[in-house]
């Protein structure tokens, strides 16, 4: 099976632009993940989606939003951008229908904001 | 805010020795992960443990889970110099809304 892929996997951007980023998750899974990386906070957690539908959500302000397509691939907005935005952004594919189901990582999306 | 704490932050052996990294949490979990990352590269799944396991191996992978103390440990033994890699530790809690609470990681240098 093919891996999760994100597009683009580079992007810069300046304060006040929005950004979209997308993510297609490994076939068959229904969950995807959204977290961002940064140097100072590391890893952490904005959303999950599963079956078009928001899960969970992390401790984000609202500029964070996403969504999910009925093909499962997802994608995250982020409005009125931020320097401390800047970061990589990574998503996670899941089968939700697993009790202890593993995160499947794709490569990222490094945004930087000017 | 992350739940986990990794120990050592870094960590710098030889070719051929192993290493050793921990992983302490605050709530109770439904399972941990290990994952590694190269270079600011996305993360690689390695081994997940569940919260009623308290080891588990996978080649030259050992985890154990210690629920009493919330604490993990992830033995990577005879390292290359491929192993070089940032290494993070994730759970995935009972309750709360998110969905992998990741630790800060340990930056693993393998020296040939």
């Amino acid at each position: 099976k093919a891996g999760v892929t994100q597009t683009p996997r580079y992007l810069i951007k300046t304060r006040g632009q929005q950004v979209t980023l997308s993510c297609s998750p490994i076939s068959g899974h229904r969950s995807v993940s959204w977290y961002q990386q940064t140097p100072g906070q590391g890893l952490q957690f904005l959303f999950e989606y599963f079956s078009e539908t928001q899960r969970n959500k992390g401790n984000f302000p609202g500029r964070f939003s996403g969504r999910q397509f009925s093909n499962s691939r997802s994608e995250m907005n982020v409005s009125t951008l931020e320097l401390g935005d800047s970061a990589l952004y990574l998503c996670a594919s899941s089968n939700r229908d697993q009790s202890q189901e593993t995160q499947y990582f794709g490569p990222g999306t490094r945004l930087l904001v000017l | 805010s992350q739940q986990g704490e990794e120990d050592p932050q870094a960590l710098s052996i030889q070719e051929g020795e192993n290493a050793t990294m921990n992983c302490s949490y605050k709530t109770s979990i439904n399972n941990l992960q290990w994952y590694r990352q190269n270079s600011g590269r996305g993360l690689v799944h390695l081994i997940l443990i569940r919260s009623n396991e308290r080891e588990k191996h996978s080649g030259r992978l050992r985890v154990t889970l210690d629920t009493s103390k919330k604490s993990s440990s992830l033995l990577i033994t005879a390292s290359r110099a491929a192993d070089t890699a940032s290494y993070f530790c994730a759970t995935d809690p009972i309750q709360g809304a998110q969905k992998l609470v990741f630790g800060q990681g340990t930056r693993l240098t393998i020296n040939p």
